[in-house]
């Protein structure tokens, strides 16, 4: 089983649907937990932290839960913009080693 | 500000060469990552640093693959015998501490390609 794990894809939405994307980690003791996101050609960039308590930024809201391994991203009102490929990211810290793992990303199109 | 920088943008080389990719990471940023990215495929981890020292070179795929960041900002990716497996994005990510906690700035990537 991999480490991170994402819905495959590709996701083709119209514009102002709500899409949401999941995420397991098979690591119990990751610690940290984030959505990146990452338009075509182009390098990641940070969307959001996702806490224990759940969170929300705009149209946009994160869920973990730790018991179940699983974290979600749920996107309200898609826009066009929001076309890209959204990436579940896992940190695994210890005294040895401090990883960071990537999913392997799933492709958001919106369609007008 | 200036944002994380690498180079070469693009490198052509054929099997069995030497290559070495650099970042520049974002000033003050104490960690540095490395991770390379193929087609289709999330960002893999190679190698952390923490100042000038690998606080975790678990992803370095075998020994032809090696970091090194003397003066703890610039950092050089160096991979020995080049194959055409080797063939990815590498990118560089930044961040003022560890990346459990902060987030990470990348770098546009260099594109190797290995003939």
């Amino acid at each position: 089983r991999k480490e991170v794990e994402q819905d495959p894809g590709p996701f083709n939405v119209p514009e102002g649907a709500t899409v949401a994307f999941n995420c397991t980690y098979s690591n119990s003791a990751s610690q940290s937990f984030f959505w990146y996101r990452q338009d075509c050609r182009k390098e990641p960039k940070l969307l959001m932290s996702v806490y224990s308590s759940g969170n929300e930024d705009g149209r946009f809201t994160a869920q973990l839960n730790r018991a179940s391994q699983y974290i979600s991203l749920l996107i309200r009102d898609s826009k066009l913009s929001d076309s890209a490929t959204y990436l579940c990211v896992v940190n695994l810290v210890a005294t040895s080693y401090d990883k960071v793992i990537f999913g392997p990303g799933t492709s958001l199109s919106v369609i007008p | 500000g200036a944002g994380v920088s690498q180079t070469p943008s693009n490198k052509v080389t054929e099997k069995g060469k030497y290559v070495e990719l650099r970042c520049d990471p974002i000033s003050g940023h104490t960690a540095l990552y490395w991770y390379r990215q193929s087609l289709g495929q999330g960002p893999e981890f190679l190698i952390y640093f923490q100042g000038t020292g690998a606080a975790d070179d678990s992803g370095l795929p075998n020994d032809r693959f090696f970091a090194v960041r003397p003066e703890g900002s610039v950092s050089t990716l160096k991979i020995q015998r080049t194959e055409r497996g080797d063939s990815a994005v590498y990118l560089c990510a930044s961040s003022r501490g560890q990346a459990s906690y902060n987030e990470q700035f990348f770098g546009p990537g260099t594109r190797l390609t290995v003939l």
